[in-house]
């Protein structure tokens, strides 16, 4: 079963609000991504979590913030938001991170609209 | 740094039909994978074939086949017998085989039409 699950499925916040994002895998995979993804545009890679432990941070501004409490669980907390943010995060996973050939399963993504 | 080019924005197709998506890659290096990923309307990016660069034979997953010319790097997404669930945004995707190299680079995606 190749499935990632993603809650919410559409999100609407303020510039001032906290929100959170939630992406659960049971495949046993190692490796958890975040992607955003704005309309008609390819996703762009955000973080990447190998074993529980942050690996790459794209530059990513600070309102956002990631976030393994265990292999299986993927956050993204989200705090001090602008419009600009507003797009599709999709939550991804793969089975390990060194491995010479892996897959990435994405999830169905969290559209999140900032106002 | 690799890249990848998807030179049709938009294709459409009629049902039954067979249409060719193409994806051309640059890359210096000698080991990595193509993807094919697809994403319907409903937005949830599903992979529909994988290759490895160090197999010669294409890749085949029922009516999915691409054509692998790693000479001149290009991947290109055969459809047979098109259905109108193929109609979906679909992005080819490239990642490096080096230890490491964890990310997927994707081209700008080709909107594929199934016309009943």
């Amino acid at each position: 079963d190749t499935e990632v699950t993603q809650t919410p499925k559409h999100l609407v916040m303020g510039m001032t609000n906290k929100k959170s994002l939630k992406c659960e895998q049971h495949m046993g995979h190692r490796a958890m991504y975040w992607y955003k993804q704005k309309a008609k545009k390819p996703p762009e890679l955000m973080f990447v979590y190998s074993y529980e432990k942050l690996s790459i941070n794209e530059s990513v501004p600070s309102r956002f913030s990631p976030e393994c409490p265990n292999s299986s669980l993927l956050n993204l907390h989200l705090h001090a938001l602008q419009p600009e943010d507003s797009a599709l995060y999709l939550c991804a996973s793969s089975q390990d991170w060194d491995n010479l050939f892996y897959t990435q399963y994405f999830g169905p993504g969290t559209r999140l609209t900032v106002l | 740094a690799q890249t990848v080019t998807q030179s049709q924005p938009e294709m459409s197709v009629q049902e039954a039909e067979t249409v060719t998506l193409s994806c051309t890659y640059d890359t210096s290096e000698s080991d990595y994978y193509l993807f094919w990923y697809k994403q319907p309307p409903s937005r949830q990016m599903i992979l529909v074939i994988r290759q490895e660069a160090y197999k010669q034979q294409n890749a085949t997953e029922n009516r999915f086949s691409v054509n692998f010319q790693k000479a001149a790097k290009s991947f290109s997404l055969k459809i047979s017998d098109s259905q109108l669930g193929d109609a979906a945004m679909y992005f080819c995707a490239y990642r490096s085989a080096r230890g490491g190299s964890e990310k997927l680079v994707f081209g700008k995606g080709t909107k594929l039409t199934v016309n009943p």
